[in-house]
């Protein structure tokens, strides 16, 4: 069971927009950045968002994050098939010294 | 270009031991904390343990605390990772990834992935 609580699935139509949540505690997303990675199949997992809400250069802006509490949140609008992968949140938790993942989301283009 | 290569993977049996390498260039490897990352087949991420850009700090995850063993040789541009007394849940593809920033920075984001390496224990 992963310290980071996310939906297992989630889904969508071209052009929709996509929440996926990600629910921590005051340890790790209560008082760390959260990052998230989207990880395409056989693919190693790339960094879509950083600090919360950061987009490293070359991730459209149609991906977005946003923290509030100890939960944060990935937006995903004008939804598209190549969107289709996991998606994992990421915070490093102080009690642990560790850096904790969510248990991923799979996201489904219908 | 900035890439990480691990390598080292492969078969063992449980309580048997492995040392996975993880190769960087393109970048100044010993100004970057570096953490490895694990995926068991059909499964998600687990964070396995970071070394600090100086090697001054380790942290491991509880599941591999007391067993695994990170270091780095800076001047090699390479980092390893001492597997022992390895179990069939350890069965996994690890990757290596370097934080966003230089270091210290534990909390940042991953940046730069491997490709992984893969560890099989199974009798």
């Amino acid at each position: 069971q992963s310290v980071l609580t996310q939906p297992p699935s989630a889904s969508g139509t071209p052009g929709q927009r996509v929440t996926i949540s990600c629910s921590g505690s005051s340890s790790n997303i209560g008082s760390n950045i959260v990052n998230w990675y989207q990880q395409l199949p056989g693919t190693a997992p790339k960094l879509l968002i950083y600090s919360d809400s950061q987009r490293p250069s070359g991730v459209p802006a149609r991906f977005s994050g946003s923290k509030s509490g100890t939960s944060a949140s990935l937006a995903i609008s004008g939804l598209q098939s190549e969107d289709e992968a996991d998606y994992f949140c990421a915070a490093w938790d102080d009690s642990l010294n560790g850096c904790m993942f969510g248990g991923g989301t799979k996201l489904t283009v219908l | 270009q900035v890439q990480l290569v691990e390598s080292g993977g492969g078969v063992v049996q449980p309580g048997g031991s492995l040392r996975l390498s993880c190769a960087a260039s393109g970048f100044t490897f010993s100004n970057y904390d570096i953490h490895w990352v694990r995926q068991a087949p059909g499964k998600g991420l687990e964070w396995v343990a970071i070394i600090w850009f100086d090697g001054g700090n380790k942290y491991y995850g509880d599941s591999v605390k007391g067993r695994f063993i990170l270091s780095r040789d800076n001047s090699k541009n390479t980092l390893y990772l001492q597997m022992n007394s390895l179990r069939v849940e350890d069965t996994a593809l690890y990757y290596c990834a370097r934080t966003l920033t230089t270091g210290p920075s534990p909390y940042d984001g991953f940046d730069i992935w491997g490709q992984g390496t893969m560890v099989t224990v199974s009798s």
